[in-house]
């Protein structure tokens, strides 16, 4: 069964540019979350969708983060424009159901640098 | 405060010692504790969840403590392939989302 699937592995751009990231959560999980790992800090939760619903989105820094989740399936992350707090690790997880009983599985990330 | 608190170490110890970590958390609400691996430049991969009565798997062994908001994990005859950074991780009541700690460092020695 595949993983969690991100892409790209990489990205750097320029303050001011637009950088969209993709995420392919496992297939048949219902639960697709963003974190995010910024140099030095801990990694944070960014948003929860449940199929193509937006479900928490507390941790969204600011408007230049768009999240969507068409047809529920995979999910993109759009950073428009991008500014150089922006760079980190973004970390894509999904679940099959939520609560503790259900594993949340990463994807290996996109590195984000923002020049 | 950090609402998930660990000492990022490094923890530098020879190959068949024993470790122990430490974590505490700030939020009562929470209800749910995990650990996590994390190798360098790799995903987080959950190493086991954590339960108030205690658990085991392997050379692993974790403990919670409500009381004190306290969460240990306890390595056994370290291996090499121990070497990695481990995440102390809640989830509140209520709540599907993860909150993270920083990480302790581990590296295992020959």
């Amino acid at each position: 069964e595949a993983g969690v699937t991100q892409f790209p592995s990489h990205s750097v751009i320029e303050k001011g540019q637009t950088v969209t990231l993709r995420c392919d959560p496992i297939s048949g999980h219902d639960n697709l979350y963003w974190y995010r790992r910024v140099m030095g800090k801990e990694i944070k939760f960014l948003l929860h969708f449940v199929k193509e619903s937006k479900q928490d989105e507390s941790g969204m820094p600011n408007n230049r983060f768009l999240a969507e989740r068409t047809g529920g399936t995979y999910s993109t992350l759009k950073v428009q424009p991008a500014e150089l707090e922006d760079s980190g690790v973004y970390f894509c997880a999904s679940s099959q159901e939520v609560g503790s009983s259900y594993e949340q599985y990463f994807g290996p990330g996109t590195r984000l640098t923002v020049t | 405060r950090k609402e998930v608190e660990q000492d990022p170490g490094p923890f530098n110890v020879p190959e068949g010692a024993t470790v122990a970590f430490n974590c505490t958390y700030s939020n009562s609400a929470s209800q749910s504790f995990f650990w996590y691996r994390q190798d360098c430049r790799k995903e987080p991969k959950l190493l086991m969840s954590v339960y108030s009565s205690g658990n085991e798997d392997g050379r692993f062994t974790a403990q919670l403590n409500r009381a004190s908001q306290y969460i240990s994990l306890l390595i056994r005859d370290s291996k090499l392939s121990d070497s990695a950074t481990y995440l102390c991780v809640v989830r509140r009541s209520g709540y599907s989302t993860l909150t993270f700690g920083k990480g302790t460092m581990l590296l295992v020695s020959p």
